[in-house]
C-alpha cells in the first residue's frame, strides 16, 4: 500500500544506453513531480505534471522525457545516458493545485548508476 | 541562484542535546515552509511545516521558528536521539499553477549516544 512507488529501485547501465523509471501514486493527487538528488544530496526539481499536463520543465536536457499516461502515473525516460546522469531520481506527488501550497509525498527513489 | 540557503552542512550533537538547523529564503512569495527528514536509502518525508502567519510551530520534540521580516526559519530538535540521525532539508513553496518545493542543500545530523 505504498503511497508513491517507483520502479526499479536500482539501475546500473552503460553510457549511451536508454533507461526508464516508472512511478505510480495511489493518493488521488493531481500533481506529480520528478526530482533529482545528486551525490551531494541536493534535491532539484526536474518536471511537474498536473493531470497529465506538463507544468514545470526546469531546463532539463531533452534526453529526459517524462510521460504521464494518466494522473496516477508519471514515467521518466532517459536517452543516451551520460556519466553525469548518475543520481537518485525521486518521484513525488501533491494535491497542491488550485493555488494552494502543501506537502509533497516522495517515493523511495531510483538510484541510477551510469558506467 | 540559490533561493533557500541552509546551514550548517553537517551537525554532530550528543544524545539529549538540542539540534538547530537554519534556513534563509529570498522569495517573499513563498507561503509554505516545510522541513523534510531523509534516512539513507529512503525518500524525504515531511517532518513539520509552517505558514508565515505564525511565528512558531511545535510538534513533539520538533519546533519551527519563523521570522518573516528576516526571511529566516529554523528547526529545533529538543532532546535529540540517535534515531534522529538523518539528513534534514528545509524547503519553501508558493501556491500557483506551477507549484513546487525549492529545497535547501540539506544538513546531515548525527546524534551520538
Amino acid at each position: 500500500d505504498t503511497a508513491v512507488s517507483q520502479t526499479p529501485k536500482y539501475l546500473v547501465t552503460q553510457m549511451g544506453n536508454d533507461k526508464s523509471i516508472k512511478c505510480e501514486q495511489n493518493l488521488g493527487h493531481d500533481t506529480m513531480y520528478w526530482y533529482k538528488q545528486d551525490s551531494k544530496k541536493f534535491l532539484k526539481i526536474m518536471f511537474s505534471y498536473n493531470n497529465k499536463e506538463l507544468i514545470i520543465n526546469e531546463t532539463v536536457p531533452n534526453r529526459f522525457s517524462p510521460k504521464s499516461p494518466d494522473k496516477a502515473h508519471l514515467n521518466l525516460h532517459i536517452n543516451s545516458l551520460e556519466l553525469g546522469d548518475s543520481a537518485v531520481y525521486f518521484c513525488a506527488s501533491s494535491q497542491a493545485w488550485a493555488g494552494a501550497s502543501g506537502e509533497l509525498f516522495f517515493g523511495e527513489g531510483s538510484r541510477l548508476t551510469v558506467l | 541562484q540559490q533561493q533557500v540557503k541552509q546551514s550548517p552542512q553537517s551537525l554532530i550533537v550528543q544524545k539529549g542535546g538540542i539540534s538547530i538547523i537554519n534556513c534563509a529564503y529570498e522569495n517573499t512569495a513563498f507561503d509554505y515552509f516545510p522541513w523534510y527528514q531523509q534516512f539513507p536509502g529512503k525518500g524525504p518525508a515531511l517532518l513539520i511545516a509552517i505558514r508565515p502567519d505564525v511565528s512558531e510551530k511545535k510538534e513533539g520534540r520538533f519546533t519551527i521558528s519563523f521570522n518573516k521580516s528576516a526571511k529566516q526559519f529554523s528547526l529545533h530538535i529538543m532532546d535529540s536521539q540517535p534515531g534522529d540521525s538523518a539528513t534534514y532539508f528545509c524547503a519553501a513553496g508558493s501556491g500557483g499553477s506551477n507549484y513546487k518545493l525549492t529545497f535547501g542543500k540539506g544538513t546531515l545530523l548525527t546524534v551520538n549516544p
